[in-house]
């Protein structure tokens, strides 16, 4: 089965930092690409970040460029995303999303369970 | 940034019925575009991709057609569990992005 579990999240303070993982089984992982999706409460969906199977590519929302660094680590089937300079409006629950097939940009056809990001003083 | 606008935001339909839900981009898209369906607690569940295939185990009830800018997912008869949010997803141009979402609800 393919599954993708999450960990991290929480409380932070504006302007602090956090990071999420992305435990992957159940496929190839370093075939695939991988992307996070945020949800804020009660809100649609909003792109965020990308990275390409190998690590090599990465993209990034213009709402969290320069304070999200995505990554991966293939040897561990685990997909990471630091986030720094935090703010009120990136409180939001945060899915790993698996690309259905090859390639980077394209449908998600497995997600992770979220996790919910609230950053608050 | 492509737009995807859905409507409407709220559809009621009565169990049994034919739903139908639109999706407009606001430049052509090709045919990459997605469905997902969101229950409340859930992570979204992918419906449809590349416009029109379903995904593995969709019942056939669901169908979904259109290209370029026009988007339409039918739901032929409605059951209970297809109550829920749905979006539509681009990733024709960077970045990916998602329409507002239609809430499907009993009427």
């Amino acid at each position: 089965e393919v599954q993708l579990v999450q960990s991290g999240g929480g409380l932070v303070q504006p302007g602090g930092s956090l990071r999420l993982s992305c435990s992957a089984s159940g496929f190839s992982f370093s075939d695939y690409a991988l992307h996070w999706v945020r949800q804020a409460p009660g809100k649609g969906l909003e792109y965020v970040s990308a990275i390409s199977n190998n690590g090599g590519l990465t993209y990034y929302a213009d709402s969290v460029k320069g304070r999200f660094t995505i990554s991966r680590d293939n040897s561990k089937n685990t997909l990471y995303v630091e986030m720094s300079s935090l703010r009120a409006e990136d409180t939001a629950v945060y899915y790993c999303v698996k690309r259905e097939g090859l390639g980077i940009p394209g449908p998600f056809d497995c997600w992770g369970q979220g996790t919910l990001v609230t950053v608050s003083s | 940034e492509i737009e995807m606008t859905q409507s409407p935001a709220t559809l009621s339909v009565s169990p049994g019925e034919r739903a139908t839900l639109s999706c407009r981009a606001s430049q052509s898209v090709s045919n990459n575009v997605a469905w997902y369906q969101q229950k409340p607690g859930q992570a979204p569940r992918l419906l449809i991709y590349g416009a029109s295939t379903r995904a593995t185990g969709l019942p056939a009830r669901f169908s979904a057609s259109g290209s370029g800018t026009e988007f339409t997912l039918t739901i032929s008869s409605l059951q209970s569990e297809d109550f829920a949010v749905y979006y539509c997803q681009q990733w024709h141009h960077w970045p990916q992005t998602f329409g507002q979402g239609t809430k499907l609800e009993i009427k």
